[in-house]
C-alpha cells in the first residue's frame, strides 16, 4: 500500500515557467513534510520541508502548500531554470515512519 | 567534512554471493539508515538504528541484514543475493528520528546476476 502518492511522474516545463508536483498521504499521524531534490549519481538532499501548522513555506524559488484537510501538498517552483531539472520526491512522517513518494522527474528546457 | 560516505560505488555480483556494503558518516549524528531505491518505488527503508549497537526493520527488511558497531559506521549485508536485490542503495544519517532532515551518502548501484 502506498502510503504517499506522487504526481506526475515526470514534467517538462520551459524555463521561466512554473513547475508543479503533487502528494498525497494517508496517515494523519504524518506531521513532517520534506521535499527532496536528486541529481542524476547523487543521493537526494533535502531542498524544503513544512510542518502542519502551516499552510505555506517559501524559500527562494521554491514554495510549499498544505492543505491538510485534504491530506495533500505540493512543491511549487517558480522561474524554473535548467538547472532544476532532476527528480523531486516528497515524503511524509511521524516519530515511527517516514514514506517517500515514487519520485517526479522533472526537465526544464531552456 | 565528507558527510555520509558509501563505499562501493559500483558492485556486481552472481546470484549467491554474499557482500557488504558500508556506510560512514562524520557528523555524529545518533540515526542511520539504509534504503533502497527502484525506478517508479521511490525510496524503501530496509533497516535503521538509532544508535551504536542497535538495529531496526524497516519496510523491506528480508533478505538484509545490519550492524551498527561504531556510532559512524552503519553496514548492509546480503548473505545470499538474489537478481531482485538489483538495484540502488543509499544510506542517510540524521540527528533525530524522522521529524529531522536526512543527509544521503551517493549511492551504490548493485547488480545481482
Amino acid at each position: 500500500q502506498q502510503q504517499v502518492k506522487q504526481s506526475p511522474q515526470s514534467l517538462i516545463v520551459q524555463k521561466g515557467g512554473i513547475s508543479i508536483i503533487n502528494c498525497a498521504y494517508e496517515n494523519t499521524a504524518f506531521d513532517y513534510f520534506p521535499w527532496y531534490q536528486q541529481f542524476p549519481g547523487k543521493g537526494p538532499a533535502l531542498l524544503i520541508a513544512i510542518r502542519p501548522d502551516v499552510s505555506e513555506k517559501k524559500e527562494g524559488r521554491f514554495t510549499i502548500s498544505f492543505n491538510k484537510s485534504a491530506k495533500q501538498f505540493s512543491l511549487h517552483i517558480m522561474d524554473s531554470q535548467p538547472g532544476d531539472s532532476a527528480t523531486y520526491f516528497c515524503a511524509a512522517s511521524d516519530n515511527n515512519d517516514m514514506r517517500f513518494g515514487a519520485g517526479t522527474r522533472l526537465t526544464v528546457k531552456p | 567534512n565528507a558527510g555520509v560516505t558509501q563505499t562501493p560505488k559500483f558492485r556486481v555480483l552472481k546470484t549467491g554471493q554474499s557482500m557488504t556494503l558500508l556506510c560512514a558518516q562524520d557528523m555524529n549524528h545518533e540515526y542511520m539508515y539504509w534504503y533502497r531505491q527502484d525506478p517508479g518505488m521511490g525510496l524503501r527503508l530496509i533497516h535503521y538504528s538509532v544508535g551504536e549497537g542497535t538495529t531496526a526493520k524497516g519496510e523491506v527488511p528480508d533478505g538484509y541484514n545490519v550492524s551498527r558497531l561504531k556510532k559512524q559506521n552503519f553496514l548492509l549485508g546480503l548473505e545470499s543475493a538474489a537478481p531482485s536485490q538489483t538495484s540502488v542503495y543509499f544510506c542517510a544519517s540524521s540527528f533525530g528520528r524522522n521529524n529531522q532532515p536526512q543527509h544521503f551518502g551517493d549511492g551504490t548501484r548493485l547488480s545481482i546476476l
